[in-house]
Order: C-alpha cells, then structure tokens, then sequence
C-alpha cells in the first residue's frame, strides 16, 4: 500500500494547455502540501491545506489551484502551462504537528515543451 | 522566518570513507530540525529528526546528526558510506507550533568504489 501516491507520474504537454496531478494518502493525516523542485533540486512549498482548508499559498501564479474534495486528496490544476513550470511537483502529507515529519510521494516530473 | 544553509552541493567520498554533510540553519524561535535522503527519481525519505532532548540523533541507514544550539547547526554524519548511499541528502527545519518545512537546496553525496 502506497502511503502517499501521486497520478500520473510523467506528465509531457504543450504550452498553453491545462493539466491536473491528482494526490491520495491513506495515513490519516490532516495536513497535505504541494512541493515545487525545480532543475536545480530546490523545494519550495506552494500550498498546504489542513482538513480541506487552505492554510498556506505561497507566491504561485493564480494558474496554480490547489482542490482538496476531502482531508485525503489533494490535488493540483496548472492553467496555461508555461515552459518555466517544468519541474517535479511532490505532494507530501503530515499530521498537523510537524513532528513526524512529511511522508512524499513519487513526484510528478511535468515537462511543457 | 527561518531559513537553511547546505554549504556543500556536491560531496564526493570513496566507499567506507566516513562522511559528514553539513547544514545550517537560521530562526528566532525554537525549532524542529530533519533530514531527508532523495534516491534518483524517488520521493523524499525521512532519514532523522531532532525535536528535543538529546543532541545526537540516530536515523536510518547507520546515519547520525548532531544537534549544536550555538552554532545554529545540524551536521548529517555516517561512519563508513556505501555506494547506495549515493543520492541527494536534503536539510530542513520547522519553526515549533508551525508545520511547514523549509529545505536547504540540497547535497549530492556521490560514492565511489
């Protein structure tokens, strides 16, 4: 059983088109984020959302919408895909307390030619 | 806000050589401090954490790190490496009451036979 698991895990597509990655854990936890590693290796967090709600939203273009239908899915709509969004999205969860630190997923490495 | 140093992007060590990665770290408040190991094309991987107590954390994999208040660091160590050891090693930090991680950019531990 995978904890964290993330759909599609390639994701190729064309400039100007819209694409979703879609986000499941079976953990328990309440709190799930949305990680950007960019071709240089470096995360950066775009969103977290604790039991539905939004709670961070870091400087991302409004193309970026974060969904969460339930406190175990989490998932990522991208408007307009531009080349500079290429990169590796993780999605990762937690309990609220960061103490135990995250669990991530596989990554999604999205390339917009 | 806090923040994280790798000073070191790329490690290169023969095998059974000791190693240390180092990391550190800036905030005004009290923090919880992890590693994370990342293999090529894999999610993160919790390798330890330091939260409160004693100073010496022992993780995954025979890896320790260090815990030092006055100089704001958080060194991974391991006493003998092995060429699967060879992956990028991240550093991160979460001020306390707060459950948002911030990640160095990263070293890349490289292990050669």
């Amino acid at each position: 059983d995978t904890a964290v698991s993330q759909t599609p895990k390639y994701l190729v597509t064309q400039m100007g088109n819209d694409k979703s990655i879609k986000c499941e854990q079976n953990l328990g936890h309440d709190t799930m984020y949305w990680y950007k590693q960019d071709s240089k290796k470096f995360l950066k967090i775009m969103f977290s959302y604790n039991n539905k709600e939004l709670i961070i939203n870091e400087t991302v273009p409004n193309r970026f919408s974060p969904k969460s239908p339930d406190k175990a899915h989490l998932n990522l709509h991208i408007n307009s895909l531009e080349l500079g969004d290429s990169a590796v999205y993780f999605c990762a969860s937690s309990q609220k307390a960061v103490n135990y630190g995250y669990t991530f997923g596989s990554g999604t490495r999205l390339t917009v030619v | 806000a806090q923040s994280v140093t790798q000073l070191d992007s790329q490690v290169p060590v023969f095998e059974e050589a000791p190693v240390e990665l180092r990391c550190n770290y800036s905030s005004s408040v009290s923090v919880y401090l992890f590693w994370y190991v990342q293999y090529p094309n894999q999610g993160l991987q919790l390798l330890l954490k330091y939260l409160s107590g004693s100073t010496l954390v022992k993780g995954i994999n025979g890896f320790e790190a260090e815990f030092n208040k006055s100089q704001t660091s958080f060194h991974l160590r391991k006493p003998s490496v092995h060429i699967s050891d060879t992956a990028e090693y991240f550093c991160a930090v979460s001020e306390r009451g707060y459950s948002t991680l911030t990640f160095g950019k990263g070293t890349m531990l490289l292990v050669s036979p």
